[in-house]
Parts: C-alpha cells; structure tokens; sequence
C-alpha cells in the first residue's frame, strides 16, 4: 500500500530565506508526483507536476525534484516571500493496480513566512 | 480558459439526509475524481470517472455514489448522512491522470449537524 510522508508538519521562516519541504513515499510505482499548495479553507492548486521518468521540475521561484528509486521528492522555494505562506502538498500517482486517477496525498507541510 | 467549477460551495444536512454535489471539470478534461478532506484523515479518494466510466473507487461505504456525464460534468451523491460526513469535497479534472496535472476546484463545505 502506497504511502506518503511530509516532514516538517509545519515550518515559519523569516522572509527571504530559501527552504525545502521533503515528501517521501513508500513505493516506487509512480506514474507521477505534484506538488500542491493550499490556502486556508480554499481548493488545492497545482505548483509542479514531475513524472517518473523526470528528475526535476523548475517553475519560478520553484524547484522540484524527484527520486524514485528512493522514494524521494523536495521542492525548493527560493527567496521565501509572506504570500508563500500556506499549506504545501505532495501526492503521487501511483501505478499501483492501474489507478492512474488517484492521487495519494501526504498530510502536508504548513509553511509561515514571517515579514 | 475556465478552472473546476464546484457547486454548492456550502451546505449544511442534517443526520440521514442525502445531498448531491456536483462538478464541471476544465473543457476538454474527460477525467474527474473526487476526494474528501477532513482534519483528522487529510485528503482521501473517493472515485474516478473517465469518460462516464467509473475507472477507480477509493475504500469509502456503498452510500458515497458519482456518475459522469457525456458533457463530463460530475455529481456525487452521499446518502443517510453521518456526522463523520462533514467534510470539504474537492473535485479534480485532468486530460489523462496518468499523465498530466490534476486541476481541483475550489471544494464544497458540507456540515452535517
């Protein structure tokens, strides 16, 4: 059974600083990884999405990078600015029994960025 | 382009209740899933259609149903509602899950009291 895992459950630094959020997952059985930001009470929206044969995403002020043979993903924020603050999601799509529509999702990393 | 529409965005039910959501995905997507958020269990499967086939359901009880549209609008029904109901239901829409990104919509609130 596939399982994801965020470290830290939540992180507050001051404004500026470069951070990484750390996700791993159990199997290595991905069709592909993304990561997801959430705003308070609101829907989740799509920062990066890596597939399994890729090993690293670049959006912005935004890296993402994955490693599967160990199971590995850690997306990079650079310059970390107050609107960053928010919850930050991992979830793979497994290839675990051909379910390519599930994503399964890690319990998140809840970042503040102080001004 | 327009993102996933979800509708209601609130509601509230009362125990043994049953109450449907629905969901339009981006033009274009022929996938939808549907997941439940809750504090305690996070972000949890509920199902997958593609093209009006439901490909994929997740390990929730017979009362939580969906179907698919040919214009691939989504509903999700869940019936005799529980308090362990209450959740945010997020819809997703996608070209082809396997492949590219999952787009989810805003959610909708449902309280059950």
């Amino acid at each position: 059974k596939q399982e994801v895992t965020q470290i830290p459950a939540a992180l507050s630094v001051p404004e500026g600083e470069n951070l990484v959020l750390n996700c791993s997952f159990t199997d290595s059985a991905i069709y592909n990884l993304q990561w997801f930001r959430q705003d308070p009470g609101k829907g989740l929206t799509s920062l990066l999405l890596i597939q399994s044969s890729q090993r690293e995403q670049t959006s912005g002020r935004l890296n993402a990078s994955l490693d599967k043979s160990s199971g590995r993903s850690t997306l990079y924020i650079a310059a970390s600015q107050p609107g960053d603050s928010a919850t930050y999601l991992c979830a793979v799509s497994s290839a675990i029994g051909g379910s390519q529509g599930n994503l399964i999702f890690g319990k998140g990393t809840k970042l503040s960025v102080k001004p | 382009k327009a993102g996933v529409t979800q509708t209601p965005r609130y509601l509230i039910k009362t125990r043994g209740q049953q109450v449907t959501l629905s969901c339009s995905p981006i033009s274009g997507h022929r996938s939808v899933s549907w997941y439940q958020q809750t504090p305690g269990q996070g972000l949890q499967f509920l199902f997958e259609y593609f093209s009006e086939t439901q490909r994929n359901k997740g390990n929730f009880p017979g009362r939580f149903s969906g179907r698919q549209f040919s214009n691939s609008r989504s509903e999700m029904n869940v019936s005799t509602l529980e308090l362990g109901d209450s959740a945010l239901y997020l819809c997703a829409s996608s070209l082809d899950p396997g492949i590219y990104e999952q787009y989810f919509g805003p959610g909708t609130r449902l309280t059950v009291t």
